[in-house]
C-alpha cells in the first residue's frame, strides 16, 4: 500500500501571504491519480485539485497543484479568510486501493 | 445540483450491526462509481469500499472486508453499506462520495457512527 506523508503537519500563515503544502509518496505514483482535498470544520471534504494540477469546477485560481512521481504540491497564492482549513492528498494506486495523506492544517496565524 | 445523503448511523454496541444509506439526486447515478470513506473523531480520512456502476464490482479496505458489504440500487439511486460485527475503531464520520476518474467530487454530508457499550 502507498502511504503518503503530508508537511507541515500546521501551517501557520496571515491572510495575504502564499502557502505551500506538500505532499509525499512511498512510491511513484500516477499525476492522473493525484487530488487535493480542502476541509471546513464540520463539513464534508471539497474536491480541490484532480490529475495533480487540474483545478475543480468552481475552485479559484489562487489554488494551484504541481508535482510528478513522488512529490507532490498544492500552493495557494494570496490567502484569503476562507482558505484556513485542512487540506488532503489523495492517490489511486494499481492495487485498487485509494489513500489520503494524513493532513495539513492551514491556520492563521 | 447534485446531492448526495447519508442516513442510517447511529450508536451500536460492539459486535453489532448498521446499514447506511446514501440516496442521490441531480445526476444520472447509474453512471458513476460509488464510494464510502470514513473519517473517526479529530482525525483524518480513510477511504475503505467502492461499488462500480453496474455492481459488477466491489472493493474494500482490508480494515473492513468481510464485515462490511457495500451494495447499490440504480432504481432508487441508493447505495447502501452493510456494517456486521461492528468495533470500537469503526467509530467515525461515514460519507458517501461519488467516483469520477480516480477522484471524489462530490460528498455527502456524512453520518455519525459510534461503536460503543
Amino acid at each position: 500500500e502507498i502511504v503518503l506523508t503530508q508537511s507541515p503537519g500546521t501551517l501557520s500563515l496571515s491572510p495575504g501571504e502564499r502557502a505551500t503544502l506538500s505532499c509525499r509518496a512511498s512510491q511513484s505514483i500516477s499525476s492522473g491519480y493525484f487530488a487535493w482535498y480542502q476541509q471546513k470544520p464540520g463539513q464534508a471534504p471539497r474536491l480541490l485539485i484532480y490529475g495533480a494540477s487540474n483545478r475543480a469546477t468552481g475552485v479559484p485560481d489562487r489554488f494551484s497543484g504541481s508535482g510528478s512521481g513522488t512529490d507532490f504540491t498544492l500552493t495557494i497564492t494570496r490567502l484569503e479568510p476562507e482558505d484556513f482549513a485542512v487540506y488532503y492528498c489523495q492517490q489511486y494506486d494499481s492495487s485498487l486501493l485509494y489513500t489520503f495523506g494524513q493532513g495539513t492544517k492551514l491556520e492563521i496565524k | 445540483q447534485v446531492q448526495l445523503v447519508e442516513s442510517g448511523g447511529g450508536l451500536v454496541k460492539p459486535g453489532g450491526s448498521l446499514r447506511l444509506s446514501c440516496a442521490a439526486s441531480g445526476f444520472t447515478f447509474s453512471d458513476y462509481y460509488m464510494n464510502w470513506i470514513r473519517q473517526a473523531p479529530g482525525k483524518g480520512l480513510q477511504w475503505f469500499s467502492y461499488v462500480s456502476s453496474t455492481s459488477a464490482y466491489t472493493k474494500y479496505a482490508d480494515s473492513v472486508k468481510g464485515r462490511f458489504t457495500v451494495s447499490r440500487d440504480n432504481a432508487k439511486n441508493s447505495v447502501y453499506l452493510q456494517m456486521n460485527n461492528l468495533r470500537a475503531e469503526d467509530t467515525a464520520v461515514y460519507y458517501c462520495a461519488r467516483g469520477v476518474g480516480r477522484n471524489f467530487d462530490y460528498w455527502g454530508q456524512g453520518t455519525l457512527v459510534t461503536v460503543s457499550s
